[in-house]
């Protein structure tokens, strides 16, 4: 069965520091995606970054960078020097052919950035 | 160049009353899905379209039902509301069926009374 977990409810980091958002994934499929999406509290879903299963390189996106561990199946975000305005919603998901490319979610993470 | 756009952005309805939800993709794409994001909780996916057909329906009754036009907009179709399907409707839209990323609208926040 597909499924992404994401084990951390609620991160509360400073600001200008760097914080790891953790997410892991279980698929039997070989080709898939994976994707951090960033929800402010207004509600709009942000596309943030994707990897690719067969990417060799971890992907990044400015300040945001994924740290990909195929073989420990674990897909986490890293946002460098986190700003205020990172305070959000941020949910891991993954897209793979066997379940006709539909977005599978985590629970998400609440990052509240401290001043 | 538009992102995803939906219509309306907010909606309060009944219990029983039927509801109509709106989605234009971003201009060139061809793939649109709808899911379901109750307050709190991560999106549930809802139908998956390409190229007008349905490729993918989630675990959601038959209350709910989709279609994409020739443009490749598409309408997302709830009868019979019940007090639980008040939730945040988002859109997405993707060029192709892919692992590409998606997305997303604004989305419709529907509240049922």
């Amino acid at each position: 069965a597909q499924k992404i977990t994401q084990t951390q409810p609620g991160m509360f980091v400073q600001e200008k520091e760097a914080v790891t958002l953790d997410c892991t994934y279980d698929t039997s499929d070989q080709s898939y995606g994976l994707f951090w999406y960033k929800q402010p509290s207004s509600g709009e879903m942000i596309f943030l970054i994707y990897q690719g299963s067969y990417d060799e390189q971890n992907a990044t996106e400015g300040r945001y960078s994924l740290n990909f561990q195929k073989a420990r199946k674990s897909a986490n975000l890293v946002i460098s020097a986190s700003q205020l305005g990172d305070s959000a919603m941020y949910f891991c998901a993954m897209r793979v052919p066997g379940s006709n490319y539909q977005l599978i979610w985590g629970a998400g993470t609440k990052l509240i950035i401290k001043p | 160049d538009a992102g995803v756009t939906q219509s309306p952005t907010h909606l309060i309805k009944t219990r029983g009353q039927h509801v109509t939800l709106r989605c234009s993709p971003i201009s060139g794409h061809k793939s649109v899905s709808w899911y379901q994001q109750v307050l709190g909780q991560g999106p549930q996916f809802i139908f998956q379209y390409y190229e007008k057909e349905e490729r993918g329906r989630g675990n959601f009754p038959d209350r709910f039902s989709a279609r994409q036009f020739p443009n490749y907009s598409s309408e997302l179709n709830v009868n019979a509301l019940l007090l639980g399907d008040s939730a945040l409707y988002l859109c997405a839209s993707s060029f192709r069926e892919s692992n590409q990323p998606q997305h997303f609208g604004d989305g419709t926040r529907l509240s049922i009374l």
